[in-house]
């Protein structure tokens, strides 16, 4: 069964840094493109990148592009997300997600919430 | 970036219903289109991909069609598991993009 599982998430202060993980399972994680999306509070839905299998490529939204960092290490099946610099706006749920070959996102993570306040 | 028009925002609909969903792509996107369905704890899973692309477990009632520009998803008759969120999202140029949700509600 595949599984996605996010971690890292909380209460962040403007202008400071967070990781997040996500965890795969239940297939071979050096396989697949990986992406992260995220969920605003009012349910806007930001493709936020995207990585390739072996971690030689990313691509990114261009908002986001210059705060936020996709990494991946396959020996440990996870997924990355540095966001540096967080804003307010940056206040989201979090999904690791795993891009199927039409590409489309075919599984998941149950998502980590993300708040960014003083 | 492209922009996804999704109507209705929401729609109240029985059971037993058959309902469409619309997404209009502010340029054409070449049928690169998918659509998704959140339930109500967060959970999300993919239902049609490339526009008409049936995901592998999901029920032959939900069916997408479209070109162009215009792009529909249908549910040919309603069932309980069926009121969700639902979003189309194109591909055809990065940065992905998303509509902003239906919401399908019980009537």
């Amino acid at each position: 069964e595949v599984q996605l599982v996010e971690s890292g998430g909380g209460l962040v202060q403007p202008g400071a840094s967070l990781k997040l993980s996500c965890v795969a399972s239940g297939f071979t994680f050096s396989d697949y493109w990986m992406s992260w999306v995220r969920q605003t509070p009012g349910k806007t839905m930001e493709w936020i990148g995207d990585i390739k299998y072996d971690g030689s490529y990313t691509n990114y939204a261009p908002s986001l592009k210059n705060r936020f960092t996709i990494s991946r290490d396959n020996a440990k099946s996870t997924l990355y997300l540095q966001m540096s610099n967080v804003r307010s706006e940056d206040t989201a749920t979090y999904y690791c997600t795993r891009v199927a070959g039409s590409p489309y996102f075919d599984y998941w993570g149950q998502g980590v919430m993300v708040t960014v306040s003083s | 970036d492209i922009q996804m028009t999704q109507t209705p925002s929401s729609m109240p609909a029985s059971l037993g219903e058959r309902v469409t969903i619309s997404c209009r792509a502010s340029q054409g996107i070449s049928n690169y289109l998918n659509w998704y369905q959140q339930k109500p704890d967060g959970t999300i899973k993919p239902l049609i991909y490339y526009t008409s692309n049936l995901q592998s477990g999901v029920p032959s009632r939900f069916s997408g069609s479209g070109s162009g520009t215009d792009y529909s998803l249908t549910i040919s008759s309603l069932e309980p598991e069926d009121f969700a969120m639902y979003y189309c999202q194109q591909y055809d140029s990065s940065p992905d993009t998303f509509g902003a949700g239906t919401k399908l509600e019980l009537k």
